[in-house]
């Protein structure tokens, strides 16, 4: 089955503090991608930042960074210096390929509190 | 500037009539999507393209229906069929041949049927 799992529905983190959202993926396939969406209250969503599951090395893009365990399908996002405006829904998603066509898999989300 | 564009943000119909969303995009992307929004249930799969006339059912196809006659648009119906069509529907769109392309989203059209 080809499923992504967050499993904390809501967490909340103080401003200016640190918060991990956890995600963990199940899929057979070994070439694929993985993704961490934003959703404010615009309900816009906005990419957060990317993984190539080929490479060790966790991806990061300013305050937020990856933990990519591959081994243990898990793809955890940390926010350093919490702000106000991280306020949102997060999301994890992954990119397969099966039978020649590409689908995105999302997971249920993690709703972000921030705290001032 | 290059983007996707869905209309209307809000629609509203009665309950046994089918209703088109629309969908269109100028990223010169291959691939679109659509997905349904529900509280607490994430982003689900309805149906996607990767070229054009051609299109694949996602997770929770039932009730819906699309076509692809241009690589622009991907448009979606909501049949009288779809039990429970009301949500908050996404379309996105992709570089189908390049696996680090991420999705890239409309602002969604939320569908009341009462």
């Amino acid at each position: 089955a080809q499923t992504v799992t967050q499993s904390q529905p809501e967490m909340s983190v103080q401003e200016a503090e640190t918060v991990t959202l956890s995600c963990t993926y199940d899929t057979s396939e070994s070439d694929y991608y993985l993704f961490w969406y934003k959703q404010p209250p615009s309900r816009q969503m906005i990419l957060v930042i990317r993984q190539e599951a080929y490479k060790q090395q966790n991806a990061t893009e300013n305050r937020f960074s990856v933990n990519f365990q591959k081994a243990a399908k898990s793809f955890s996002l940390k926010i350093s210096d919490s702000q106000l405006g991280d306020a949102a829904m997060y999301f994890c998603a992954y990119r397969i390929r099966t039978s020649g066509t590409y689908k995105y898999i999302f997971g249920t989300g993690t709703r972000l509190k921030v705290l001032a | 500037d290059g983007g996707i564009t869905q209309s209307p943000k809000y629609l509203f119909r009665k309950e046994g009539q089918n209703v088109t969303l629309s969908c269109e995009q100028n990223l010169n992307h291959d691939a679109m999507y659509w997905y349904r929004q529900d509280p607490g249930q994430g982003l689900r799969l309805i149906y996607y393209s990767q070229i054009v006339n051609d299109f694949q059912k996602g997770d929770i196809a039932e009730g819906y229906s699309v076509s692809r006659e241009k690589k622009e648009s991907f448009p979606l119906t909501v049949t009288s069929a779809q039990k429970n069509p009301t949500a908050f529907y996404l379309c996105a769109s992709s570089l189908r041949d390049r696996g680090f392309s991420p999705l890239h989203f409309g602002n969604g059209t939320r569908l009341t049927v009462t």
